[in-house]
């Protein structure tokens, strides 16, 4: 079965600190996407960043960064130079594309909900 | 260009009650999803809508069901509430069936909160 786990349930640091959000999955299949994706109070889901199973290279984008491990299951995601418009939760998930072509369906983790302090 | 829309925002029912719930996807989308998010919790998925069809279905009882319309609007509803149906709603739309549906961002609307009292 699928599982995505953030254990970090809140975090909080002063602004222009650089923090690091951990994600662990487990899954059976052998090509599968993980995403991070941003919820600000409003409670919209906003898509941050995709990454298959095939394509183990980091990213950076601007500010944020996504060290994605397959050895170790883990989709780490990095802000840099913290700021306080980045307090959101965030959720990493996993599709799995074994399923109805189409049918995508995300498991997500419980979420981290981070605090920059001014 | 127009996002994921939800109504209401804010929905206070009673133990025992029905509730709709409804949704306009993305323009230029076909599939919406929606999701249960329990206060603290992470989303969990309850089906996904495609041609007026359900598609697929995470571990939700019988009481969910869903409709989707021609125009691609999709309706949650949910019969004999239970206080721990209580959760913001989230509709999500994505691209019809490809190859590469699987790996498509979905894009999601605002939620509905709704309380069961």
């Amino acid at each position: 079965a699928q599982k995505v786990t953030q254990a970090q349930t809140e975090i909080s640091v002063v602004e222009k600190e650089d923090v690091t959000l951990d994600c662990v999955y487990e899954t059976r299949d052998t090509t599968y996407y993980l995403f991070w994706y941003k919820q600000p109070p409003s409670g919209e889901l906003v898509f941050l960043i995709r990454r298959n199973s095939f394509d183990e290279q980091n990213e950076i984008s601007g500010r944020y960064s996504w060290n994605f491990q397959k050895s170790t299951s883990s989709f780490n995601f990095t802000i840099t130079a913290s700021q306080v418009v980045d307090s959101a939760v965030y959720f990493c998930a996993l599709s799995e594309a074994g399923g109805l072509r189409g049918a995508q369906k995300l498991v997500f983790g419980q979420g981290t909900r981070l605090t920059i302090n001014p | 260009d127009a996002g994921v829309t939800q109504s209401p925002t804010h929905l206070i029912k009673t133990r025992g009650q029905q509730v709709t719930l409804r949704c306009s996807p993305k323009s230029g989308h076909d599939t919406v999803s929606w999701y249960q998010q329990a206060l603290g919790q992470g989303p969990q998925f309850i089906f996904q809508y495609y041609e007026e069809e359900e598609r697929q279905r995470g571990n939700f009882p019988d009481r969910f069901s869903g409709h989707q319309f021609p125009n691609y609007s999709s309706e949650l509803n949910v019969n004999a509430l239970l206080l721990g149906d209580s959760a913001l709603y989230l509709c999500a739309s994505s691209p019809g069936p490809t190859e590469l549906s699987y790996n498509s961002p979905l894009h999601f609307g605002n939620g509905t909160r709704l309380t069961v009292t």
